[in-house]
């Protein structure tokens, strides 16, 4: 078993729409949580950083930690043709990230 | 990209050739790391280190080395390329301690023939 699973999609949705990506992760340890966003041949960039259990809002993103369940979630809300691209989920234990293999979002104009 | 750079952006070579790639930091940070994105694998660590000389595996370090001489450079040499290498390679860095985030470089893109 991986320890971070993520749905790969890819995912399509219209513009406008609310968006919600999640992962699932398998070691109840892990405290802190991360959302990379990347951009086609660029490197990922941090979007949302989350520690514990809750949620973390940032304009149109939120990031929500659910440690019962080992389930991290991120919610696109107005979604824009400018957030096409991969999300990935990581996870931080032991000083290194674990990451998910991303979800590739386009947005529909 | 955090005043992370990457060197070379692209390269092709043939299968048996040693490779170095070189990431180059100016934000001071104890940690760099080399990570390969492969599709359906996403990013897994190669190697990181957590000081000048201090280097550790990751999770998919056979075929490949690192040194860390200067605390602004981390190279990753492939003693002999082959084609499973084929990749985009990303450099990483933080300030270290559990939880901190880390910030990437540009990446490479590396074709081994």
């Amino acid at each position: 078993q991986k320890e971070v699973e993520q749905d790969p999609g890819p995912l399509s949705v219209p513009e406008g729409a609310i968006v919600s990506l999640n992962c699932t992760y398998s070691n109840s340890a892990f405290q802190y949580f991360m959302w990379y966003r990347q951009y086609s041949r660029k490197g990922p960039e941090l979007l949302m950083y989350t520690y514990s259990s809750g949620n973390k809002e940032d304009g149109r993103f939120t990031a929500q930690v659910d440690k019962s369940s080992k389930y991290i979630s991120l919610f696109i809300r107005d979604s824009q043709p400018s957030d096409s691209a991969t999300y990935l989920c990581a996870v931080s234990g032991n000083e290194k990230l674990t990451f998910g293999t991303g979800t590739r979002l386009t947005i529909i104009p | 990209d955090a005043g992370i750079t990457q060197s070379p952006r692209h390269k092709v070579t043939e299968t048996g050739t040693p490779v170095t790639l070189r990431c180059h930091q100016t934000e001071n940070h104890r940690y760099m790391y080399w990570y390969r994105q492969d599709p359906g694998h996403g990013l897994r660590l190669i190697h990181y280190s957590y000081g000048v000389k201090d280097t550790d595996k990751g999770e998919v370090s056979d075929g490949y080395s690192v040194s860390r001489s200067k605390t602004e450079d981390f190279l990753l040499t492939l003693e002999s390329a082959t084609s499973s290498q084929t990749s985009v390679y990303f450099c990483a860095i933080s300030e270290g301690g559990e939880g901190d985030t880390q910030y990437f470089g540009p990446g490479t893109r590396l074709t081994v023939l």
